[in-house]
């Protein structure tokens, strides 16, 4: 079954590091790229960015370039999103999802991982 | 970065409606659209896929057509698992970017 499986909810502070892993099952990881999606409390969908795992090529959306990192393992089919400083405005759920290749769309979603940043 | 409006921004319904929601980008996408539904505390799930191609495993009483600027998601009888939230969201052109939502919801 195709899936991808997010790490567990984190609560972090103000200025610290966190790293959120999505690993992939059921599909050749390397061939598609893989998306990254804020969901702040109460509010829509914001696409970040993504990256494609076979040679790690990444973009971001303007908002959150800078902001976070990407990166993926593919010996573990893998992939990750890191932020070095954390603040209050970064309390969301984040989601990955695969984009399936010459459809235009995420057709496969983790079921998201929940970020509370506060003092 | 290509914006994207839908419109209404909530709507109410009755079971057995048919319902057209609309998504306006503002710029033309050439490769049309795709529409998901999300309910509360689930992850967001794909039902159109380039305008107007049903994804597997959707009920057929979802569809979607439009170009250029403007597309539709229709649901053609609602039914009680309808009520939800839907995004549109457009992949020609970097930022990807979704519209901010049409929150569907029981008369």
């Amino acid at each position: 079954e195709v899936q991808m499986v997010q790490s567990g909810a984190e609560v972090k502070k103000p200025g610290e590091s966190l790293k959120i892993s999505c690993k992939s099952f059921g599909y050749i990881f390397a061939d598609y790229w893989i998306g990254w999606v804020r969901q702040m409390p109460g509010k829509g969908l914001e696409w970040m960015g993504n990256i494609y795992p076979d040679d790690s090529d990444t973009r971001f959306s303007p908002s959150f370039q800078g902001q976070v990192t990407f990166s993926v393992d593919k010996s573990i089919n893998t992939a990750y999103l890191q932020w070095r400083s954390l603040k209050s405005s970064d309390t969301a759920t984040y989601f990955c999802a695969r984009e399936r290749e010459g459809v235009d769309a995420f057709d496969i979603w983790g079921l998201g991982t929940r970020v509370t940043v506060s003092s | 970065a290509i914006q994207l409006t839908q419109s209404p921004t909530s709507v109410s319904a009755s079971v057995g409606d048919r319902v057209t929601l609309t998504c306006r980008t503002s710029q033309g996408v050439s490769g049309g659209v795709s529409w998901y539904q999300q309910k509360p505390g689930e992850a967001p799930k794909l039902l159109i896929y380039a305008g107007s191609n049903l994804e597997s495993g959707v009920p057929s009483r979802f569809s979607g057509s439009g170009s250029g600027t403007d597309f539709t998601l229709t649901i053609s009888s609602l039914q009680v698992e309808d009520f939800a939230t839907y995004y549109c969201q457009q992949f020609s052109t970097y930022p990807y970017t979704f519209g901010q939502g049409t929150k569907l919801e029981i008369e």
